[in-house]
């Protein structure tokens, strides 16, 4: 059950696009739909962002967005805004019927 | 609304044992599976366990297999973990949340610190 690698830290200005990567194995989130993101902001408990890996969650902003090719599943903020500012953590449903979560990344709106 | 609300937390030694309790309202408690996650003190998210709708499948990480047992009593609307032989590491704020690969809903969590 190893977690699955996100990069540590993403950055963007207002406005921008960014990209933040979740990779796994074919056992994990190459194999499976259940791909999920939360946001994460200091003291508080995370929100879903995306399930099912393209599907966003009644009140989500259009801004996020998620996809996923192969082994890598990957959520895209566009009109980065500075309440994006967060730590965000992809999950996957893997094939020993557990869930496993990705390492976070912390995005920074400079 | 839908409303989770754990409670249970608290300083424990090495060793030692410790039930938490999530309290859940606002929704047909018995119609989904519920999760428990963890967060260490500025660490990520770590998955812990869940359980289906009628309890009869569970399932656990390996970090906590053997130590911890998931339970539910959807008469009560309520989701347990029963913590033993507690370990520094297991120190982090604990989340229930309703569902697995899809945890929309998630409690304020609560706080377990094992150390001597």
């Amino acid at each position: 059950q190893s977690a699955l690698t996100q990069p540590a830290s993403v950055s963007g200005s207002p406005g921008q696009s960014i990209t933040i990567s979740c990779t796994g194995t074919s056992s994990d989130v190459g194999g499976y739909k259940y791909v999920s993101w939360y946001q994460q902001h200091p003291g508080k408990a995370p929100k879903l962002m995306i399930y099912e890996v393209t599907n966003r969650p009644s009140g989500v902003s259009n801004r996020f967005s998620g996809s996923k090719s192969g082994n890598t599943a990957s959520l895209t903020i566009s009109g980065l805004q500075a309440e994006d500012e967060a730590d965000y953590y992809c999950s996957s449903y893997t094939s020993s019927s557990t869930l496993v979560f990705g390492t976070g990344t912390k995005v920074t709106v400079l | 609304q839908v409303q989770l609300v754990e409670s249970g937390g608290g300083l424990v030694k090495p060793g030692g044992s410790l039930r938490l309790s999530c309290a859940a309202s606002g929704f047909t408690f018995s119609d989904y599976y519920m999760s428990w996650i963890r967060q260490a003190p500025g660490k990520g998210l770590e998955w812990v366990s869940y359980i289906i709708s009628s309890g009869s499948t569970i399932y656990y990480a390996d970090s906590v297999k053997g130590r911890f047992t998931i339970s539910r009593d959807n008469a009560k609307n309520s989701l347990y973990l029963q913590m033993t032989s507690l370990r520094a590491e297991d120190t982090a704020v604990y989340y229930c949340a309703r569902g697995t690969t899809r945890a929309e809903y998630w409690g304020q969590g609560t706080l377990v610190t094992v150390s001597s």
